[in-house]
């Protein structure tokens, strides 16, 4: 089955602490994204990419670093320096953006703060 | 900056009975995608319309783009447990190769 796997599930960061959220595709996508949602509110784009190697911040970057150095692989930093960091994240991917292509979303990483 | 808003932000109905939510962007788009996200869930995507005026139905949901291209409509017809979760209109950004989401309706379902 092709699909988009986030991992872990639920993580916990303890304070002053990077943590790695990965995300997996095996569905020859080009573009990949990562978003943010808090309870109750919309997703907000923190990073993107459409190539390898390549990639954009979006509107909410702070205290977030990603890196794309496989097609497959869009793995999310979230470094001390965001002093907010408990959300529910979202890794997605398409296509590319250019042919309308839809977007197909991973379960899934809930951050909690210890 | 572009913006895309959505109303209502909530909306209770009673089992059976219709649902409408509105999209609205501050900008026009070149197509509009339409997503739900069930409770504890990810969003999945639903459709996409791409011409002005048009008009797409999958069973009891019917999604409409306006003719100017900047607002869209989803209206569920009867509606059932199963429709509960947050709907949410998302369209291509004028500044980069992203997509701007609405902040969703949520819509609850009343036995």
């Amino acid at each position: 089955d092709g699909g988009i796997t986030q991992s872990p599930k639920y993580l916990f960061r303890k304070e002053g602490q990077n943590v790695t959220l990965s995300c997996e595709q095996n569905l020859n996508h080009d573009a990949m994204y990562w978003y943010r949602q808090d309870p109750g509110q919309g997703l907000r784009l923190i990073y993107y990419s459409q190539i390898v190697n390549d990639f954009q911040k979006g509107d909410i970057a702070e205290g977030y670093s990603v890196s794309r150095e496989k097609k497959e692989s869009f793995p999310l930093t979230v470094t001390s320096a965001q002093k907010n960091p408990t959300a529910f994240y979202l890794c997605a991917s398409s296509l590319i953006r250019q042919v309308n292509q839809p977007q197909h979303f991973g379960d899934g990483t809930r951050l909690s703060i210890l | 900056g572009q913006q895309v808003m959505q109303i209502p932000q909530y909306q209770h109905v009673q089992e059976g009975e219709d649902f409408t939510t509105y999209c609205n962007s501050s900008t026009t788009l070149s197509n509009i995608q339409w997503y739900k996200q069930r409770p504890g869930g990810h969003p999945v995507f639903l459709i996409q319309l791409v011409k002005s005026g048009e008009v797409k139905k999958q069973k009891r949901l019917t999604f409409q783009f306006g003719e100017a291209k900047k607002n869209s409509s989803l209206h569920i017809t009867a509606t059932q447990t199963t429709d509960v979760g947050t709907y949410f209109c998302a369209g291509p950004s004028n500044y980069g190769q992203n997509f701007v989401f609405g902040p969703g309706t949520r819509l609850s379902v009343l036995p």
